[in-house]
């Protein structure tokens, strides 16, 4: 069975440091997508990333950047030089297609507190 | 463009009583989700429509719940009659069809937060 681990339950950093979440997944699927998404206050789930399993090339958007590693089933996420309003909710999550099905399996999030 | 909207935003039933959640995915969008997340767990997948036809609806809890997506538009998630356990948040999602073997990300509502008391 598909499974995603946030061991982190929750982060709390003081703004501009750097900040690493992480994310550990089970598969059996040759064929499968990693996701990031984020749930400020305001509680809606924000894409952030889509991976798909034949791309190891690490991803870089502005402050944020993604760590994927196939040999430890990791799909790691660094804020770099945080601010107050990267606190939020962070969920990793898997997708297989098995049969045509995309539901996404999600961990449990980790709870990023970015404090001024 | 408008994003995922979900109605209402909180619901407060008595146990026993029916609810209805609606959600009109982004326009175009073939693929709509239906999740749950109860207090402290994690986000559980719920059912999959493409267009009006139920594609998975492993996650459904039990017959309680029955969703329905008419004429592959907005969807509607109606629980009845509901239980105590029945509380938490309903998010719905939805993303582009497309090429098999491809999963595109999910573009997900603000969530339905219902209590049942």
């Amino acid at each position: 069975a598909q499974k995603v681990t946030q061991a982190q339950t929750e982060i709390s950093v003081v703004e501009k440091e750097d900040v690493t979440l992480d994310c550990v997944y089970e598969t059996r699927d040759t064929t499968y997508y990693l996701f990031w998404y984020k749930q400020p206050p305001s509680g809606e789930l924000v894409f952030l990333i889509r991976r798909n399993s034949f791309d190891e090339q690490n991803e870089i958007s502005g402050r944020y950047s993604w760590n994927f590693q196939k040999s430890t089933s990791s799909f790691n996420f660094t804020i770099t030089a945080s601010q107050v309003v990267d606190s939020a909710v962070y969920f990793c999550a898997l997708s297989e297609l098995i049969q045509g099905a995309q539901k996404l399996v999600f961990g449990q999030g980790t709870r990023l507190t970015i404090n001024p | 463009e408008a994003g995922v909207t979900q109605f209402p935003s909180h619901s407060v039933i008595e146990k026993g009583q029916t609810v209805t959640l609606r959600c009109d995915p982004i326009s175009g969008h073939d693929n709509l989700y239906w999740y749950r997340r109860v207090m402290g767990k994690e986000i559980k997948f719920l059912l999959h429509f493409v267009k009006e036809s139920k594609q998975d609806e492993s996650g459904m809890p039990n017959n309680r719940f029955l969703a329905e997506r008419t004429g592959g538009t907005y969807s509607t998630l109606k629980v009845q009659p509901a239980e105590l356990e029945d509380s938490g948040v309903y998010f719905c999602a939805s993303s582009q069809g497309g090429l098999a073997g491809v999963s595109y990300e999910q573009y997900f509502g603000p969530g339905t937060r219902l209590t049942v008391t």
